[in-house]
Parts: C-alpha cells; structure tokens; sequence
C-alpha cells in the first residue's frame, strides 16, 4: 500500500515569496490533514479536511495560509507571502473517517525563508 | 482542551541499557494515545497506540507503554536500546469524537552512546 506523498521535498524561498505544498493521501483515506513543525517542536495542526469539506483550520494564519482539497483526494497547501517565522517541516497525514485515529505520515516539505 | 507534556527535551543512554520516555497527557474524556518515532529527514512512525483495554501495550521495535490514567501518564519502555533508536519520540493524545485530531507534544531527543 502506498504510503502518503508529498511535494517537494526541499524549498527555498525569499521573505515574501510564496510557495505551495503538495500532499496525496493513502487511497481511501477521507480525513487529511496538514500540520506544521518548527524546529525543535512538535507538530501543529494547521487544518484539518473530512473529504473536501474543512473540519477545523482555527490554528490557520488565514492572512497568509491557504489550503484546498478539491476533489476530496489529493490537498495544496500555500503559503502567500512567506515570513522568516513560516520555516518549518510542513507535514501532510491521512486517517480513515472509522477506527480509532491513527494517522500515517508523509515525509515532510521543508521549508526554509531567507 | 486536550494537551501534552514530555518533561525532557533530551535523554541519553548507553546501548544495551534500559530506557523510559515520559508523557503526561491532559484531557476529559479517555484518551487515544500514541507515541511516534522520527528519524533526521523522516516522516512519523507510529510505535503503539493505546484505545482501551489492557494498560500495557506492545508496539514495533521492542517498545512498550503502559498507560496510568491516576497519573494521567502514558510512558514509554524499553529494555535494552539499541543504537538505531537514536531519534526523536512524540507523545500524542487524540480526542475520541469524530475530529481525531492528534495533539502533540515537544518531542524527546534520544542520544544512544555506543
């Protein structure tokens, strides 16, 4: 079974820049869900989809921030315009709506604001 | 709100010698617990996830945890390490409803000392 997909991997990017993360879920997975890792910490949700439909994204700094999902399968996250605080590992999880919450993790888009 | 404590930033040990992750958790209801390894540039692996039932539960790897609800705790063990489980151990609490949204906590920093 394939695993959660992310992209890319790496990112640089200047103050004020945007960028956008990428993120396919496991297939049949309906909640996805995006989560925010600064160095040293541990992961923060960001936003958390149920199929298309968004079911919290009250952690997301919506001046900047945006994520879609449009057809209930893969997601986009962006980040328009990028500040020095946004350098984290942005990392994407999927989970079945049934059973108890386990989560499967993708390996991560680092990125880095110059 | 629910939240998540491990008490140290940083653990070294010897291999071969015994080791125990602390995590104390805060929430209302019972808990689904979890504790997730990550290696330098990894996503998260999931070690064990304790829902209901026995306290003490066996994960991957030769973990185990034991969960203390009179100590609101939910620690990790394991015998003898090995050097391959250098990396950083995530506690996490999710709620039981329908959100299964994971709350993390700041991570430990295993050191294993040849």
């Amino acid at each position: 079974e394939a695993g959660v997909a992310q992209s890319p991997r790496y990112k640089i990017i200047e103050k004020r820049q945007s960028v956008a993360f990428w993120c396919n879920p496991i297939s049949g997975h309906a909640t996805l869900y995006w989560y925010q890792q600064i160095l040293g910490q541990g992961p923060k949700l960001l936003i958390q989809f149920q199929n298309n439909g968004v079911v919290d994204d009250s952690q997301l700094p919506k001046d900047r921030f945006s994520a879609e999902r449009l057809k209930g399968v893969d997601s986009t996250l962006k980040i328009q315009p990028a500040k020095l605080e946004d350098s984290a590992v942005y990392l994407c999880a999927s989970g079945a709506t049934s059973g108890t919450g386990e989560l499967f993790f993708g390996e991560g888009s680092r990125l880095t604001v110059l | 709100a629910q939240s998540v404590t491990q008490p140290d930033i940083h653990i070294t040990v010897s291999e071969g010698a015994s080791l125990e992750l602390r995590c104390n958790y805060s929430y209302g209801a019972t808990p689904y617990l979890f504790w997730y390894v990550q290696s330098p540039g990894q996503g998260l692996q999931l070690l064990l996830k304790y829902f209901s039932g026995d306290t003490l539960v066996q994960g991957i790897k030769g973990f185990e945890a034991e969960f203390k609800r009179s100590q609101s705790s939910f620690n990790l063990r394991k015998p003898s390490v090995h050097w391959s489980d250098a990396a950083e151990y995530f506690c996490a609490v999710s709620s039981s409803g329908s959100a299964r949204q994971l709350t993390f906590g700041s991570g430990t920093q295993l050191t294993v000392l040849p």
